[in-house]
């Protein structure tokens, strides 16, 4: 299987702060990479697919980018509504792997 | 805008059979891989398997001797089986459309989440 690694594992940020959050596959996979947003209670929503396309729906403000084994979601400006937490997904082969996920918290 | 609702029982005891199923609405079901994801308590979301009306089925190897998914594409259904259940399969399990733009899988819709614990 193919192990996606997050880093960092939580983050504390303010309303207006620039974010990143890494996403390191074990091995090559292109820019099969997929980004998903996750709130308690609620199901993950998708805001970024291949890596740097934007899911439509999504907020400008979330871009993603990356090949390879190293890949980057960014929020240029953070919202109120966008602390939650945040996984990566390889979609290059079966089975599809998860990021262990990064806490986005409210400083 | 297509719309996944999923049902099934929330509370097993240990050796039974877990068994949801997920209705779509609002859009094509045909032609679509429909996927089931779950998230066990504190921990990440770990894809369980898809399938197609077409009959195909792909699985994870770490469930697939206890797994089965099938899809009744005359009611817009997609069902999960997972038998033999522990303790371990306590998690929320969702439903989800797979899209494949140009062949970039990705779960573009996803059901409510059925919160199943295994007690005895």
């Amino acid at each position: 299987d193919i192990q996606m690694t997050q880093s960092p594992s939580s983050l504390s940020a303010s309303v207006g702060d620039r974010v990143t959050i890494t996403c390191r596959a074990s091995q090559k996979i292109a820019n099969y990479l997929n980004w998903y947003q996750h709130k308690p209670g609620t199901a993950p929503k998708v805001l970024i697919y291949a890596a740097s396309n934007l899911q439509s729906g999504a907020p400008s403000r979330f871009s993603g980018s990356g090949s390879g084994t190293d890949f980057t979601l960014t929020i240029s400006s953070l919202q109120p509504e966008d602390f939650a937490t945040f996984y990566c997904q390889q979609s290059y082969s079966p089975p599809y792997t998860f990021g262990q996920g990064t806490r986005l918290e409210i400083k | 805008q297509v719309q996944l609702q999923q049902w099934g029982a929330g509370l097993l005891k240990p050796s039974e059979t877990l068994s949801l199923t997920c209705a779509v609405y609002g859009g094509s079901f045909s032609g679509y891989y429909w996927s089931w994801i779950r998230q066990s308590p504190g921990k990440g979301l770990e894809w369980i398997g898809e399938s197609k009306d077409s009959g195909i089925t792909n699985y994870n190897p770490s469930l697939k001797s206890r797994v089965n998914i099938s899809v009744d594409a005359s009611k817009s259904q997609v069902s999960l089986k997972l038998s033999s259940v522990t303790a371990a399969d306590t998690a929320v399990y969702y439903c989800a459309r797979v899209l494949s733009p140009s062949g970039y899988d990705y779960f573009d819709s996803w059901g409510q989440g059925t919160r199943v614990t295994v007690s005895s």
